[in-house]
């Protein structure tokens, strides 16, 4: 069982290039959310979905898009990479009906 | 506004002594508390959670934490603390605004915690 499974680890990304950083997670959980942390703010929450087909935006989810087409995987999607995206990623899953949130080992994203 | 705070940039403490990481919230209704811890370069890992009963909440690794509902405080505590629990300590509360339970959290900033041989 691995939980939830975010990749790549690391990437530097050159400003205007687009990415996807994928999540997938194995424990047949509806809800699912992306989070940015960044030093000394916490960690804020971009999109989020409450199942397959079915997605909101965040707190801040200006320069990101998602989609959600299966149970398992939730990929964010950074369409023209800007200094300020630079941060460390963490997606998350969290089963329905009950409280404590799962999260994958992020992925920490430089954008030069 | 819903809202976390955790006042305490860092907290340094004697490898066993007492440790309290501090976290007050502001929501509306009755909050679902939770602390999570962050080692370095890895995710979040769940401690412990506050959702209704006993005020004082045992979780992982020998830590507490304490819900007072009239100082909206949720203070993390161990009796005795280890070079091991140094780590990146966070205080969440569930997003209850909207009219559906969506498991959103709400952070606080973080508390560095330091343990000193």
């Amino acid at each position: 069982n691995a939980g939830v499974t975010q990749t790549p680890k690391f990437r530097i990304l050159k400003i205007g290039q687009s990415m996807t950083l994928q999540c997938t997670q194995d424990m047949n959980h509806n809800y699912m959310y992306w989070y940015r942390q960044d030093p000394g703010m916490g960690l804020k929450l971009i999109y989020y979905s409450v199942g397959a087909g079915i997605t909101d935006k965040g707190e801040v989810p200006n320069g990101y898009n998602v989609s959600r087409s299966t149970t398992e995987d939730f990929p964010l999607r950074l369409e023209l990479a800007a200094p300020s995206q630079t941060s460390v990623y963490f997606c998350a899953s969290n089963p329905l009906g009950t409280v404590e949130a799962f999260f994958g080992q992020g992925t920490r994203l430089t954008v030069v | 506004a819903q809202s976390v705070a955790q006042p305490e940039d860092q907290v340094n403490v004697a490898e066993g002594n007492p440790l309290t990481v501090k976290c007050t919230y502001s929501v509306s209704g009755n909050p679902y508390l939770f602390w999570y811890v962050q080692y370095p370069n890895r995710g979040l890992q769940f401690l412990l959670k506050y959702i209704t009963g006993d005020n004082l909440v045992k979780g992982s690794y020998g830590f507490e934490a304490e819900f007072n509902k009239s100082q909206t405080s949720f203070h993390l505590k161990k009796p005795s603390a280890l070079v091991s629990d140094s780590a990146l300590y966070f205080c969440a509360v569930r997003d209850m605004a909207g009219s559906s339970n969506t498991g959103k959290l709400i952070f606080g900033q973080g508390t560095t915690l330091q343990v000193k041989p």
